[in-house]
């Protein structure tokens, strides 16, 4: 079982739509979680932590849940822009070690 | 302006002649990784540096060499690459003191023939 795993997709999704998915991790001493956005090419960036209580940016809301060890990301109202290839992260139990998925790919069509 | 950069950003090559990826960042991070992305597996860390003079290996070491003699770079060396070794390669920076960003560079995408 990979230690990270998420649904590759592709997700394709009318624009305007909400669209969710999720991440099951593994080790259940984690720590840290996060989302990462990469546009097809580029580079990984942040998108967003991943808080116990769940935490919300804009139309973006993250999840955890510690019982089940998986979290969730949801896009509400998606944009033309949304599109993109949307990555778990996880932190193990050391400061500097980050597990990372495979990766979900959203296409959003007008 | 905070980056990581990544030189040569596309490159061709085959089997056998050593290259090196150069890796630089300009926000006084201690911590510094190459990784490698393949489709369907993700990204793989291939070494790891926690401060000058202090390397490991990642995941996926093989055929890989790093050094960190100044803060700032961090190279990897392909000493006899092979086309196994074709990939997508991203450098990536962090400060381990302070959040828990991970900056990357924009990549290298290596072909070996």
């Amino acid at each position: 079982r990979k230690e990270v795993e998420q649904d590759p997709g592709p997700f394709n999704v009318p624009e305007g739509a909400t669209v969710a998915f999720n991440c099951t991790y593994s080790n259940s001493a984690s720590q840290s979680f996060f989302w990462y956005r990469q546009d097809c090419r580029k580079e990984p960036k942040l998108l967003m932590s991943v808080y116990s209580s769940g935490n919300e940016d804009g139309r973006f809301t993250a999840q955890l849940n510690r019982a089940s060890q998986y979290i969730s990301l949801l896009i509400r109202d998606s944009k033309l822009s949304d599109s993109a290839t949307y990555l778990c992260v996880v932190k193990g139990d050391s400061n500097y070690q980050l597990i990372w998925g495979a990766g979900t790919k959203l296409i959003i069509k007008p | 302006e905070a980056q990581v950069t990544q030189n040569p950003r596309y490159l061709i090559t085959v089997t056998g002649k050593k290259l090196t990826v150069t890796c630089s960042q300009n926000m006084n991070h201690e911590y510094m990784s190459w990784y490698r992305q393949d489709p369907g597996l993700g990204l793989r860390q291939i070494y790891y540096s926690m401060n000058v003079e202090v390397t490991d290996k990642g995941d996926v070491p093989e055929g890989y060499k790093v050094s960190r003699k100044e803060k700032r770079n961090f190279p990897l060396i392909l000493e006899s690459p092979s086309p196994n070794q074709t990939s997508l390669y991203f450098c990536a920076s962090r400060d381990l003191a302070g959040g828990n960003e991970q900056f990357f560079g924009p990549g290298t995408r290596l072909t070996v023939l």
